[in-house]
């Protein structure tokens, strides 16, 4: 069965510094990846998704990357945080030719 | 464009049924999808319908679909609460492309 993990589960960063947070994927290869923030009590965001190793694709202008390093591995980074960066992120998988898509438990950030 | 539009809060009593409404905008969409957020959690995908479909039940949730009005429902029966949650509709475009609503919190009442 397919397993979606993401890390760390919260987040404490100060406005500024850096940020990575990993997403992986088991059960499965070649899968697409997306990652999602929700802001407070709003719906998702697509910020980014994958389709391969390597290849990323932007939804918005924003102040993030992201990378995919690995076949089944999704980073989101930032080299200086923003307040409005913080929010919940949501990594995701979904097979090629498949049409569910399955998220991992997310990751409060929160940036002061 | 691509739009989902939900209503924010629903309260229900205890074994009451619940409705959840959900329109969309594009007449493309290949699949709709609703998923269930917990507190604190990820999304769970609970149902999804393919656009030549009218309805799916899967035993307490009843999915209806009106691609006429791009209209989507969730009905729950007998809520429970442990069904309190938020719900999200979400469509799936050509490709890559998932566009999801801003949720309904269902709020379920003694």
């Amino acid at each position: 069965s397919q397993t979606i993990h993401q890390w760390p589960a919260t987040l404490v960063q100060p406005v500024g510094s850096p940020l990575s947070l990993e997403c992986t994927v088991e059960g499965t290869s070649n899968p697409n990846l997306y990652w999602y923030r929700q802001a407070a009590g709003r719906g998702l965001q697509l910020l980014f998704y994958s389709v391969g190793i390597g290849q990323i694709s932007s939804e918005v202008p924003q102040n993030l990357s992201a990378s995919r390093p690995q076949d089944r591995q999704f980073i989101l980074s930032s080299k200086k945080l923003l307040l409005s960066d913080s929010g919940f992120y949501l990594c995701a998988h979904r097979d090629p030719g498949d049409y569910e898509q399955y998220f991992g438990p997310g990751t409060r950030l929160t940036v002061t | 464009g691509e739009d989902v539009e939900q209503s924010l809060f629903l309260s229900v009593r205890e074994g009451d049924s619940s409705v959840i409404n959900c329109t969309y905008t594009d007449s493309s969409s290949t699949y709709l999808y609703w998923y269930k957020q917990e507190p604190g959690a990820g999304l769970q995908l609970l149902t999804y319908i393919f656009s030549n479909m009218d309805m799916k039940q899967d035993q307490r949730l009843t999915v209806l679909l009106n691609k006429k009005d791009k209209h989507l429902s969730l009905r729950i029966a007998d809520t429970q609460t442990g069904d309190s949650a938020i719900y999200f509709c979400a469509e799936a475009l050509g490709g890559q492309n998932f566009v999801f609503g801003p949720g309904t919190r269902l709020s379920v009442l003694p």
